[in-house]
């Protein structure tokens, strides 16, 4: 099955900065990747995602890349404010019809 | 998101007791999960429906049960709770979408603690 490895567990960077989240995938045939918010003590939300036939996707200051021939996906996050300090989940849809998730990046934006 | 709920928010109780966590949702949504919560583990799937007919078993499913009563209810049930199922429980629904992209909206999660 499916195997999704996410990268750091936690990521502390200065306000104004950017940050970086990284997923590897193991199934070829994979071909949706969202990308999750969790703030503390709330439910994960849907923030951006991407489909294999595309390389990035932009919204606003985040952003998404994919590398389908290295089966790995990133989180890009610019000009990082304090709000932006959540756990970010990648996922990806896998041949059974559901998400796998990755273990989960700690962000942390210190004024 | 209100179009998902879960009952109990919060459940304290006793190791070999039986308990059950409910999620409703008013979304018209036919495909519901529910996952697990644990610190650097991120979210484990236990169990999944796409319909009401269709019950999966999904990564941890060991030690528990589910039941889809209706299409907007989902029932988790832990026949004989332990401890190493203290986690944050968190259901979900999603509706297919084009070329498998689909979003799925969580609820507000069901903290449970068995001593």
């Amino acid at each position: 099955g499916e195997n999704v490895e996410q990268h750091p567990s936690t990521l502390s960077v200065q306000e104004g900065d950017s940050a970086v989240i990284k997923c590897t995938y193991s199934d070829s045939a994979s071909n949706y990747f969202p990308w999750y918010k969790q703030e503390l003590g709330k439910r994960p939300q849907l923030i951006i995602d991407i489909r294999s036939n595309v390389g990035e996707k932009k919204d606003q200051r985040i952003a998404v890349t994919l590398n389908k021939t290295a089966k790995h996906f990133s989180l890009h996050i610019t000009e990082t404010q304090p709000e932006d300090s959540a756990v970010y989940f990648c996922a990806v849809f896998d041949q059974g019809g559901k998400l796998i998730f990755g273990q989960g990046t700690e962000l942390s934006v210190k004024p | 998101d209100a179009d998902v709920t879960q009952t109990p928010r919060n459940r304290i109780t006793k190791t070999g007791k039986r308990i059950m966590l409910e999620c409703s949702q008013t979304k018209g949504h036919d495909r519901m999960y529910w996952y697990r919560q644990d610190p650097g583990l991120g979210l484990q799937l236990i169990y999944y429906s796409f319909d009401v007919k269709d019950i999966n078993k999904g990564e941890i499913s060991d030690g528990y049960s589910v039941s889809r009563q209706a299409q907007a209810k989902f029932s988790l049930s832990l026949e004989s709770a332990i401890p190493n199922q203290t986690a944050l429980y968190f259901c979900a629904t999603s509706v297919p979408g084009q070329g498998n992209q689909e979003t799925q909206y969580f609820g507000p999660g069901t903290r449970l603690l068995v001593l």
